[in-house]
C-alpha cells in the first residue's frame, strides 16, 4: 500500500467558518507533510512532522493549524481563512525524515474560500 | 537559498515525438532531484529520481541523469503518448540528512500530446 488519502476531495467554505483536512497513510512513515498549491502554481511547503512532532512551519499565518495526532494521521484545521487561501492542499508523507527515501503525495483537497 | 529553473511550458507535441524538457538546480550541498507529474486534477505523482551525481532515473520510458557539472536533470522521452498530457516538475530536496519530502520546486512545465 502507497497510498496517502486525503479527505474531503473539495471543500467549499465561508471566511468565518471552522473546517479540518484530514490525512492518511498507513506505511508507517515517520515524516508528514502539507503542501499549498496555487492554480498554475508549483505547490510550496507549509508544516513538516517528523516523528510526531512540528519539525517545520514555513511562515504560515495561524489561521492554519496543522495537527499530528498519531504517526498514520495529519490534520489541518483551518479557521477564518480568506478567499486568496483558495488553493489545492496537499499532502506527503516519507519513510523517514533524516533518510533518502521518496515522498509521496495524496490526491490533495481543493479548498474554496467563499 | 537552492532553487530550481525548469524550461517555461506549454510545450505542444505529437504522438510518437521526441520529449525534453530542461531543469537546471542551484543548491550549496548534494541535493537529490525528481520528477513528479500531475494530471489534471490529481495530486502529484513521482516519476523518478536520482540521489547522487551521474545517477540515471527511469520510469515508463523517461529517464533523466543528474549532471553535478552541468547541476542539470533534463527529462527524456523517446517517443510520447497522448497519455503523458499532463504538468511535469522538476524537484530537489537537501542531499544528506535532509528530508525528501521537504521539496523546492520548479515552476511546472504543461505537456500536451496530440493524436
Amino acid at each position: 500500500d502507497t497510498e496517502v488519502t486525503q479527505t474531503p476531495k473539495h471543500l467549499v467554505m465561508g471566511m468565518t467558518n471552522k473546517k479540518s483536512l484530514k490525512c492518511e497513510q498507513h506505511m508507517g512513515h515517520r515524516a508528514m507533510y502539507w503542501y499549498k498549491q496555487k492554480a498554475k502554481k508549483p505547490p510550496e511547503l507549509m508544516f513538516v512532522y517528523s516523528y510526531e512532532k512540528l519539525s517545520i512551519n514555513e511562515s504560515v499565518p495561524s489561521r492554519f493549524s496543522p495537527e499530528c495526532p498519531n504517526s498514520s494521521l495529519l490534520n489541518l484545521h483551518l479557521h477564518a481563512l480568506q478567499p486568496e487561501d483558495s488553493a489545492l492542499y496537499l499532502c506527503a508523507s516519507s519513510q523517514d525524515p533524516e533518510g533518502s527515501t521518496e515522498a509521496f503525495f495524496g490526491q490533495g483537497t481543493r479548498l474554496t474560500v467563499v | 537559498g537552492d532553487s530550481v529553473t525548469q524550461m517555461e511550458g506549454p510545450v505542444t507535441l505529437s504522438e510518437e515525438a521526441f520529449l525534453t524538457i530542461n531543469c537546471t538546480y542551484t543548491a550549496t550541498g548534494y541535493p537529490s532531484l525528481f520528477w513528479y507529474v500531475q494530471y489534471p486534477g490529481e495530486g502529484l505523482q513521482l516519476l523518478l529520481k536520482a540521489t547522487k551525481a551521474d545517477d540515471k532515473g527511469s520510469n515508463k520510458g523517461f529517464e533523466a541523469t543528474y549532471r553535478k557539472e552541468t547541476t542539470s536533470f533534463h527529462l527524456e522521452k523517446g517517443s510520447v503518448q497522448v497519455s503523458d498530457s499532463a504538468v511535469y516538475f522538476c524537484a530537489l530536496s537537501e542531499g544528506y540528512g535532509g528530508s525528501q519530502g521537504n521539496l523546492i520546486f520548479g515552476k511546472g512545465t504543461k505537456l500536451s500530446v496530440k493524436p
